[in-house]
């Protein structure tokens, strides 16, 4: 069972905008930074947003993350057939004293 | 390039360890923490620990502590995971994974399958 707590499933159609949640506790979100990945069957995670709301280079502003209290949310404007995919959100977590992670939202695009 | 590339999948037997390699490449291996996370089949992400390339100190998870070793050899830019007695569910890709932004982890290995079966 995963630390970070996210629906199992999203979904949208092409264009729409979809959000996704993260809930957490004081010991993580709570004090932390959030990150999001993304990943494809098969593949590694890709690091998709850092420090609540950063996109690294090459991330589309189409996505966008944001933080308030003990939970996150990413955001995906304009979906596109290939943003389907799994997104996990992390968060450094003070008793573990490392990253705990959500157990994923995978994202269906109709 | 900056990447991470990871040795290949292996199948061990209950109680046995596995090492897993990580080269790193097209950056200063010594500059950033080298993560492991392992996701089990068809489940979620889960943290093992960090070491410091540079001077080698590592932090495990309180999951593994006492089966996990994270070394690194900083003259061919390799770090190493080791897991020791292994059980079933120990099975999972293994990825390395180095931090860049603050927590934040950049380049990920292609991931290693080890597969634990008698």
């Amino acid at each position: 069972q995963s630390v970070l707590t996210q629906p199992p499933s999203a979904s949208g159609t092409p264009g729409q905008r979809v959000t996704m949640s993260c809930s957490g506790t004081s010991s993580n979100i709570g004090r932390n930074i959030v990150i999001w990945y993304q990943q494809l069957p098969g593949t590694a995670p890709k690091l998709l947003i850092y420090n609540n709301n950063q996109r690294p280079s090459g991330v589309p502003d189409r996505f966008s993350g944001s933080k308030s209290g003990t939970s996150a949310s990413l955001a995906i404007s304009g979906l596109q057939s290939e943003d389907e995919s799994v997104y996990y959100c992390a968060a450094w977590d003070a008793s573990l004293n490392g990253p705990v992670f959500g157990g994923g939202t995978k994202l269906t695009v109709l | 390039q900056m990447q991470l590339i990871q040795s290949g999948a292996d199948v061990k037997k209950p109680g046995a360890s596995v090492k897993v390699s990580c080269k790193a490449s097209g950056y200063i291996f010594t500059s950033y923490y080298l993560h492991w996370v392992r996701q089990a089949p068809g489940q979620g992400l889960e943290w093992m620990g960090r070491i410091n390339p540079n001077s080698g100190p590592t932090n495990y998870a309180e999951k593994f502590q006492g089966r996990v070793t994270m070394t690194r050899d900083t003259s061919i830019t390799t770090a190493y995971l080791e897991l020791s007695n292994l059980r079933s569910d120990d099975t999972a890709v293994y990825y390395c994974a180095r931090e860049y932004f603050v927590e934040a982890f950049d380049i990920w290995g292609q991931g290693t399958m080890v597969t634990v079966s008698s």
